[in-house]
């Protein structure tokens, strides 16, 4: 089974700018978080999706958001980009049940840096 | 409400030396736990888990036991490796619940 892929891999923006992020998930799983590392910061979490519906969100403003498809596939959208926004972006997903017995697998993140 | 600590960082070792990560957590219901190995440049992987009280997880030499009474998840390894080197994440999901919490990682480096 293919794992759970991110793309691009790298991207570089002004402030201001906005940008997508695109995640794909193993296939058969409903559910994709998202994730921001900063070595600040160390790992938050953005949000969850689940069978195209917010399932969990984290603490971030608005200018963070996201939907997913019908497929599953998933995009992460960041507006007005802020210096502190550069950060590693990870998305993990998993099959979506309750509780532990659906593992989360991560992809290899979308490193973004803002300028 | 949900939680993972994590022991302090950064970790240096020399190689073949015994390797212990503190986890403990809080949490409500019954949580599975979890550690995630990050490498540089990389994403997460899942290294090993434990879905209940007095379960071992294990996997490449790791091992961790799911500790209710003093609500804790410790990872080791008894003899670590130039390649263990690497960032190291706790991890709970509660059983009602469906988001993860992290710690905030320990950085392992191993020298030779």
């Amino acid at each position: 089974k293919a794992g759970v892929t991110q793309t691009p891999r790298y991207l570089i923006k002004t402030r201001g700018q906005q940008v997508t992020l695109s995640c794909s998930p193993i296939s058969g799983h409903r559910s994709v978080s998202w994730y921001q590392q900063t070595p600040g910061q160390g790992l938050q979490f953005l949000f969850e999706y689940f069978s195209e519906t917010q399932r969990n969100k984290g603490n971030f403003p608005g200018r963070f958001s996201g939907r997913q498809f019908s497929n599953s596939r998933s995009e992460m959208n960041v507006s007005t980009l802020e210096l502190g926004d550069s950060a590693l972006y990870l998305c993990a997903s998993r099959p979506g049940e309750r509780g532990g017995l659906g593992t989360q697998y991560f992809g290899p993140g979308t490193r973004l840096l803002v300028l | 409400g949900n939680s993972v600590t994590q022991m302090e960082g950064p970790v240096t070792l020399s190689e073949e030396a015994f390797l212990t990560i503190n986890c403990t957590y809080t949490a409500t219901g019954y949580p599975s736990l979890f550690w995630y190995v990050q490498y540089p440049g990389e994403g997460l992987q899942l290294l090993l888990k434990a879905t209940k009280a007095d379960d071992k997880g294990s996997n490449k030499g790791f091992e961790a036991t799911y500790r209710k009474e003093t609500t804790s998840f410790h990872l080791e390894k008894g003899s670590v490796q130039v390649s263990d080197s690497a960032v190291y994440f706790c991890a709970l999901i509660a059983n009602t619940g469906n988001q993860f919490y992290f710690g905030t990682g320990t950085s392992l480096t191993v020298i030779p």
